[in-house]
């Protein structure tokens, strides 16, 4: 597989469940990213992870769980989630070279409904 | 903090027409970066062309073309003899220097009709 893929790419999930999305980059990437992309909304960045380690947390609330446990995987875990959380979640990556402008790589996302 | 925004919901033109999407965005910022993306319905977000602020000349990819207008803050992108393949959501997105957040507009539905 080349770039970067995740599954599934369709979710459908009750309130009370726990799942988890799952992303790999294939790129030889450092810098992984989940994104939220809701109907008539622009994408909403939600976590980012450079050299393994968390940078940024954009006040997601904590039903959603990121998991990074090496460059080439992302883990986005969900449990007890709301009916707005309903969305498309995309994952991308990147090299982070500093002050680069590092263009990020998505995936072609996870359709996620919560019943 | 930085916003994006495009005017234009959705555009349609007829195939081998040229078309141009605008984008607008804020910042108190001199350096930094701004990308267009496309995504078709299959849900893939695509590079489309970027361009560093501290350029002066328009960024051009084959039929994709900015036009960049630092002291407007504005980035349009133009596509020549656009093809039914360009049918997408284009979403502008701005990025500090240094930093790796990308901050997008809400997107136009652009649609090409044969």
């Amino acid at each position: 597989e080349t770039g970067v893929t995740q599954t599934p790419r369709h979710l459908v999930m009750g309130m009370t469940n726990k799942k988890s999305l799952k992303c790999e980059q294939h790129l030889g990437h450092n810098a992984m990213y989940w994104y939220k992309q809701s109907a008539k909304k622009p994408l909403e960045l939600m976590f980012v992870y450079s050299l393994e380690e968390r940078v940024e947390n954009n006040s997601v609330p904590s039903r959603f769980s990121p998991e990074c446990p090496n460059s080439s995987h992302l883990f986005l875990h969900l449990h007890t989630l709301q009916p707005e959380d309903s969305a498309l979640y995309l994952c991308a990556s990147s090299s982070r070279s500093g002050g680069a402008g590092d263009t990020q790589y998505f995936g072609p996302g996870t359709r996620l409904t919560v019943l | 903090a930085q916003t994006v925004t495009q005017s234009q919901p959705e555009m349609s033109v007829q195939e081998a027409e040229t078309v141009t999407l605008s984008c607008t965005y804020d910042t108190s910022e001199n350096n930094y970066y701004l990308f267009w993306y496309k995504q078709p319905p299959s849900r893939q977000m695509i590079l489309v062309i970027r361009q560093e602020a501290y350029k002066q000349q328009n960024a051009t990819e084959n039929r994709f073309s900015v036009n960049f207008q630092k002291a407007a803050k504005s980035f349009s992108l133009k596509i020549s003899d656009s093809q039914l393949g360009d049918t997408a959501m284009y979403f502008c997105a701005f990025m500090n220097w240094g930093a790796q957040k990308l901050v997008f507009g809400q997107g136009t539905r652009l649609t090409i009709n044969p």
